[in-house]
């Protein structure tokens, strides 16, 4: 089966660091990635659209300059927080569409805890 | 954009049938999914309904009612390990993004 992967799984940052996480397809490429937030006890939010090659479309809300998203291969998605606050703390949630499978198949990763001290 | 309530938290007795009702709003549909998550994974795939009716798979149905805007996922033989959060999406197909929005999620506490 189509498998993502998150890299890292949990990351502690001081203040106004920046941090960055990886989303890779392994055994498919991916035309499409998206960027998920999710608090405790909540839903899923999307952050972001990631399209290979092209700039990412945001949500409304959703400061790109603060959270840098780049789409540069077909296997490779990077989420980058930018001067992290502590109200950045949150699960963050890839996934990815296979571009060969159905329009509605989406592949998520196992998630990374970002934890800002 | 779309209105997704489900319940917040269910509990059932393990070997017993729980049902998980997801209700939407949305100007157009194109399509629902349920979602797994156990605490701090990613969300697995249960299921994808589009067209109206009971899609049963192992231990897991879906069911969809486009007119009411009503779905369920039907849990049957309930074991401990169906303890997780799940997930209801939808998908909309106005402004031609075709991303799906997740429900906040039902917590289910299966028990002995």
């Amino acid at each position: 089966g189509a498998v993502v992967s998150q890299h890292p799984s949990r990351v502690i940052c001081k203040s106004g660091t920046s941090v960055k996480i990886e989303c890779r397809s392994l055994d498919f490429q991916a035309t499409t990635m998206f960027w998920y937030r999710q608090f405790p006890k909540q839903s899923l939010m999307l952050m972001a659209t990631s399209n290979e090659g092209s700039k990412a479309t945001y949500e409304q809300g959703v400061e790109k300059d603060k959270f840098l998203i780049n789409h540069a291969s077909l296997t490779l998605s990077t989420l980058t927080v930018t001067s992290a606050h502590p109200e950045d703390s949150s699960f963050y949630i890839c996934s990815a569409r296979d571009r060969r499978g159905s329009s509605y198949e989406q592949y998520f990763g196992p998630g990374t805890r970002l934890t800002v001290t | 954009g779309q209105n997704i309530d489900q319940p917040t938290e269910m509990t059932a007795t393990e070997g017993a049938i729980v049902q998980i009702n997801c209700t939407y709003q949305t100007s157009g549909f194109n399509g629902l999914f349920w979602y797994q998550q156990h605490a701090g994974e990613a969300p697995t795939f249960l299921s994808y309904n589009v067209l109206d009716g009971l899609e049963e798979k192992g231990r897991f149905s879906s069911f969809l009612s486009r007119s009411k805007g009503y779905s369920y996922l039907l849990l049957k033989e309930l074991q401990m390990k169906d303890s997780a959060s799940y997930l209801c999406a939808v998908r909309d197909s106005s402004g031609g993004s075709y991303i799906p929005t997740f429900g906040r999620g039902t917590s289910l506490i299966v028990h002995p």
